[in-house]
């Protein structure tokens, strides 16, 4: 069955320190891999997907077939970059083709 | 329009009735969802349309939800016989097709709380 976890609930780190949010799946075919945003008072958007192999914000996710994960990391934390995220996996077949799997998300928050 | 559009924001209902939620898709999008986000629950998938069909709405958690989609448009969710576990944030969104390969755009969602 398909399952997004992500183990953290919460995250803190400071101004200028790395950060990586967890995130590990499971799924028996080829999944494709998102991670979503969420930002105070703001709607739920979509950061990144790992299709697209591209950096946005400074944020990177790197989909390890062999370790079943998707962990998002930025190398120097900005306080901007405090919200929520989840980690997504699309990967349905048939009926289920548009549905989207969400991890719980993991609040982040960047003290300066 | 420029966004998902979902009304009302905000809505506290008694125990027991009933309560009607709007999505207006962005204009051009075939796919809708609806998810549900409760605290410390995620996102849970409840449907998805495909036009005006359903192809999935194995994620209704009882009897007392139903969802429909008319003209390939707005889409109205409905809970009959509210209970308070049905208090969260009823998340709509859309895109052009299926997940794979396209953006889902989200609404701002609509606040139930059941009191």
């Amino acid at each position: 069955a398909q399952r997004v976890t992500q183990p953290e609930k919460l995250l803190s780190v400071f101004k200028g320190a790395p950060v990586e949010l967890k995130c590990n799946y499971s799924y028996s075919g080829s999944p494709e891999l998102f991670w979503y945003v969420q930002y105070s008072r703001q709607r739920l958007q979509l950061l990144l997907r790992h299709i697209s192999r591209e950096s946005i914000k400074g944020f990177t996710a790197d989909l390890n077939k062999g370790e079943t994960s998707f962990h998002l990391k930025k190398p120097f934390a900005q306080e901007e970059d405090s919200a929520m995220y989840y980690c997504a996996l699309s990967g349905g077949r048939g009926s289920t083709l548009g549905r989207l799997y969400f991890g719980r998300g993991t609040q982040l928050t960047v003290w300066p | 329009g420029a966004g998902v559009s979902q009304s009302p924001s905000n809505k506290v209902t008694e125990k027991g009735k009933d309560v009607e939620l709007r999505c207006d898709p962005i204009s051009g999008h075939t796919a809708l969802y609806w998810y549900r986000q409760s605290l410390g629950q995620g996102l849970e998938f409840l449907i998805y349309f495909q036009g005006n069909s359903a192809p999935d709405k194995s994620g209704l958690p009882s009897d007392r939800f139903s969802a429909e989609r008319t003209g390939g448009s707005v889409s109205t969710l409905t809970i009959q016989r509210t209970q308070q576990e049905d208090s969260a944030v009823y998340l709509c969104a859309s895109s052009i097709g299926v997940p794979s390969g396209n953006t889902i755009y989200f609404g701002e969602g609509s606040w139930l709380t059941v009191v």
